[in-house]
């Protein structure tokens, strides 16, 4: 079974220019995160969906980040403009989240995309 | 809000000897914490759990141990090999879908030969 797939997997832009990254989940799961990762730190999430509705976006700076999961199923993240303090892995990862049950239900990274703003 | 410790930052261990990460965690609320390894290049993966109603989580080589009235958990890695080696992120959050992973800042461990 194929895991979570990005792209692209590396990215150097310049100041001020816009920038997206894809992700496609693992078949099936209908929960998709958005995380972002500094060097020398661990994910910090930035939006979950529950298949096309986003349910918590509370860290996504809302100003220059954007994000669609039209279908609820790939996705797409976007910043406009990129900052140089975007320079990061930005990681997607998905789950199969079953409602109406106390759970926790394992996440699945992608390998992530490195984002370079010079 | 949910806030986790790691440490150390950095492990160097000779191969075969045995590796502690330490983590601490501030809401009391958490009730599930996760362990992941981060091979470079790749995403976090999970490597082993444990629920708050548990004191002592082992799998083969790997152990987690956790203090609920402290609120410490570490995770115990014995009889290290070179594939040991990679980033390892504690975790803490609540046992529900809709719970939010607070992730702590990893500890970079090297396996000597």
């Amino acid at each position: 079974e194929a895991g979570v797939v990005q792209s692209p997997r590396y990215k150097i832009i310049e100041k001020k220019q816009p920038v997206a990254f894809w992700c496609n989940p693992i078949s099936g799961h209908n929960t998709l995160y958005w995380y972002l990762q500094n060097l020398g730190q661990g994910p910090e999430l930035l939006i979950r969906y529950e298949n096309e509705e986003a349910v918590d976006d509370s860290q996504l700076p809302k100003d220059r980040f954007s994000a669609e999961r039209l279908k609820g199923v790939d996705s797409t993240l976007k910043i406009q403009p990129a900052e140089l303090g975007d320079s990061a892995v930005y990681l997607c990862a998905s789950s199969l989240s079953r409602s109406g049950r106390s759970s926790y239900n394992e996440q699945f990274f992608g390998p992530g995309t490195r984002l370079t703003v010079l | 809000g949910e806030n986790v410790e790691q440490h150390p930052s950095t492990l160097s261990v000779q191969e075969g000897d045995s590796a502690v990460i330490k983590c601490t965690y501030s809401d009391s609320a958490s009730n599930y914490f996760p362990w992941y390894k981060q091979e470079l290049g790749k995403g976090p993966q999970l490597i082993i759990d444990i629920r708050s109603n548990v004191g002592e989580k082992k799998d083969q080589r790997i152990a987690v141990t956790l203090n609920k009235t402290a609120k410490h958990f570490s995770l115990h890695i014995t009889e290290t090999q070179p594939e040991d080696s990679a980033v390892y992120f504690c975790a803490a959050t609540r046992y529900s879908s809709a719970s939010k992973i607070i992730f702590g800042s990893g500890t970079r461990l090297s396996i000597r030969p």
